[in-house]
């Protein structure tokens, strides 16, 4: 049973682009939550989604950011127009309900020139 | 605002010592928290999880406590080996929310040396 998969390991992007960042939960897990961990601070909640629906999104950013959790396939974090800023580690976590995720990707590092 | 804090930010111990990680947290209204580990260049694994109703926790080398009272939990590790060396990061999962949402501290970097 594979574990929380996220895809791409690093992604770099220049000023202005868009960056996609993909999390495919564990089998049978219907809930995910992105964090995203900045150079020298703690991981914060960015969104909590379930299958179509976001639930709680008020860690993420109101402009450039959006997330999506479709019927059919992994679940999307979406970064337009990428600032310096943005540069950080994002990790997917997954759960099979609504309890504490316990099982975590191993992030997206984002790297913007 | 929630706030969890772990200190020490850095320690550094001689293979075979028993050492405590300390995390506070600013919400008492917790439902469980949990204390995880990560690896350079790595997800999150977790350790333990402590629900509201349990003052601890123990798998293996690992004891995880929990006194919602003074806001405080630890995580004791006996006979620490250089495998132990990683960044550990307790969690707290608090505020009114009936799922998951964690607040994170700032973690505590564990150096076991031989």
């Amino acid at each position: 049973n594979a574990g929380v998969m996220q895809n791409p390991r690093h992604l770099v992007r220049r000023r202005g682009q868009e960056a996609r960042l993909r999390c495919s939960p564990m089998k049978g897990h219907s809930h995910v939550y992105w964090y995203r961990q900045l150079p020298e601070e703690g991981l914060k909640f960015m969104v909590y989604l379930q299958k179509e629906n976001i639930i709680d999104e008020s860690g993420m950013p109101k402009e450039r950011f959006s997330a999506e959790f479709p019927k059919e396939g992994p679940s999307i974090l979406r970064i337009q127009q990428v600032v310096r800023g943005d540069s950080a580690a994002y990790f997917c976590a997954s759960s099979p309900d609504s309890s504490p995720p316990q099982h975590f990707g191993d992030g997206t590092r984002l790297s913007i020139l | 605002k929630q706030e969890v804090t772990q200190i020490p930010a850095a320690l550094s111990v001689p293979e075979g010592e028993n050492l405590v990680l300390n995390c506070s947290f600013t919400d008492s209204a917790i439902y469980n928290l949990q204390w995880f580990r990560q690896d350079p260049g790595k997800g999150l694994t977790s350790l333990l999880l402590i629900q509201s109703s349990q003052r601890e926790q123990t798998s293996g080398r690992l004891n995880a406590s929990l006194d919602k009272s003074s806001g405080r939990s630890t995580l004791y590790i006996a006979a620490s080996q250089p495998g132990d060396s990683a960044t550990y990061l307790c969690a707290e999962n608090a505020g009114g929310t009936s799922y998951g949402k964690l607040t994170f501290g700032q973690g505590t970097i564990l150096t076991v040396h031989p």
